[in-house]
């Protein structure tokens, strides 16, 4: 069982509206990871942080934002929500040293169902 | 870009020994991931193989990693039902910041 937590579990929101998503990261790792996992696909890397700062990004517009705090949780921002927003958002945390994931592990949470009508 | 290809279904009896494949085209990724998914779950992280190793056994599970022909293969020995579920294999994009994940093969276990 790993340490890392996601809330909400479940949101619903309408076409358009903002939405804040947020990551507790496992103990003594530094690293914090957002994937989108739309149905019957393979999750797909949005964003990377490390030590706060944005550290890699996916093939994402700039209305998907996030935030790395000093006890290293994260929150990831879509405004403008769409229809194809709608997936599961997936937050993985690791290790890392320089950006670079140096240890073997990459615990996920459990997600957030995100659903846009 | 690095992709990675994995078959869609696989379909075992409760007791038979159950083989996941998958191709890469990215080879620099320093290790190679073995994901579980079950319904409405998120990513359950099975076993990962560093990239200089050609084999690790970890229980009931073996993964094989062929780097020439960037083949990684996982099997379950004595597959149980409680095994049935969705099975992501992942690799690092070049950079090392995001892991790139195949499509995933779902497994069924009938008893």
């Amino acid at each position: 069982e790993t340490g890392v937590t996601q809330s909400p579990t479940h949101l619903i929101k309408t076409r358009g509206q903002q939405v804040t998503l947020r990551c507790s990261s496992q103990s003594g790792h530094n690293t914090v990871s957002w994937y989108q996992q739309a149905l019957g696909q393979g999750p797909q890397f949005i964003f990377q942080y490390y030590r706060e700062e944005e550290n890699g990004r996916g093939n994402f517009p700039p209305r998907f934002s996030g935030l790395q705090f000093p006890n290293y949780s994260s929150e990831l921002n879509v405004n403008a929500l769409e229809l194809d927003d709608s997936a599961l958002y997936l937050c993985a945390s690791s290790l890392g040293t320089s950006g670079r994931t140096r240890w073997g592990e990459q615990y996920f949470g459990p997600g957030t169902r995100l659903t846009v009508t | 870009g690095e992709d990675v290809e994995q078959s869609l279904f696989l379909s075992v009896r409760e007791g038979d020994s159950s083989v996941i494949n998958c191709t890469y085209t990215d080879s620099s990724s320093t290790y190679l991931y073995w994901y579980k998914q079950e319904p409405g779950a998120g990513l359950q992280l099975l076993t990962y193989i560093f990239s200089n190793m050609d084999m690790k056994q970890d229980q009931r599970l073996t993964v094989l990693l062929n780097k020439k022909d960037k083949h990684l293969s996982l099997r379950i020995a004595d597959t149980q039902t409680g095994d049935s579920a969705i099975y992501f294999c992942a690799v690092f994009n070049q950079a090392g910041t995001a892991l790139i994940f195949g499509k995933g093969t779902t497994l069924s276990v009938s008893s």
